[in-house]
């Protein structure tokens, strides 16, 4: 079976520190697809990155960087120089790559950005 | 503003009642997911609809049922609701139909916050 966890429950920093979210998964599947979304104090669900089993480059948007290692089984999201914009629960989810398929989401880490 | 619409944003109800919540997807898309974010159980998917179908179920109660409409909006049916139903309920929707093995992202709606009291 799937499995996502996100062993931190909740990270505070201050304005302008670096952070990194971990992310670690469980699948039997050869081709997955991992995801991570943020959810604002306003409750919607936004998605920030898509990254296949086969494609283990490390990607950065602007102060959004996501380190994923099949190694060991992670897929990191590193947010630099952070804002309190970032301040939001962050959710990495699973899906197998069969498409139609359903996203299996970690609990979720919540992030406080203090000014 | 991700495309896919959910009405009502709120609802209040009583134990024992029942509701529906809807979704429309966003335009193109044909598959309709339904989750449900609750403290205890998190983030769990309920079920998938594809062009009208039923594609896949997840964990989701007998009391809950949904349907796909010709014109590809959704709506979830909850019936006899009991407390523990609180939670928010959201959709997300993908193009599918694709039939390659890939997986399409999931854009979500803006969530239904159910309040069973």
């Amino acid at each position: 079976a799937q499995k996502v966890t996100q062993a931190q429950t909740e990270i505070s920093v201050v304005e302008k520190e670096d952070v990194t979210l971990d992310c670690v998964y469980e699948t039997r599947d050869t081709t997955y697809y991992l995801f991570w979304y943020k959810q604002p104090p306003s409750g919607e669900l936004v998605f920030l990155i898509r990254r296949n089993s086969f494609d283990e480059q490390n990607e950065i948007s602007g102060r959004y960087s996501w380190n994923f290692q099949k190694s060991t089984s992670s897929f990191n999201f590193t947010i630099t120089a952070s804002q309190v914009v970032d301040s939001a629960v962050y959710f990495c989810a699973l899906s197998d790559g069969t498409g139609f398929q359903k996203l299996v989401f970690g609990t979720g880490t919540r992030l406080l950005v203090s000014p | 503003d991700s495309g896919v619409t959910q009405t009502p944003k709120h609802l209040i109800t009583a134990t024992g009642q029942r509701v529906t919540l809807r979704c429309s997807p966003r335009s193109g898309d044909l598959s309709v997911y339904w989750y449900q974010q609750s403290l205890d159980q998190g983030l769990q998917f309920l079920i998938q609809y594809y062009n009208g179908e039923e594609r896949a179920k997840g964990n989701i109660l007998e009391r809950f049922s949904a349907q796909q409409f010709p014109d590809l909006h959704s709506e979830l049916n909850l019936s006899s609701l009991e407390l523990g139903d609180s939670a928010l309920y959201f959709c997300a929707s993908t193009p599918g139909g694709r039939g390659s093995m890939s997986t399409d992202t999931q854009y979500f709606g803006p969530g239904t916050r159910l309040t069973v009291l």
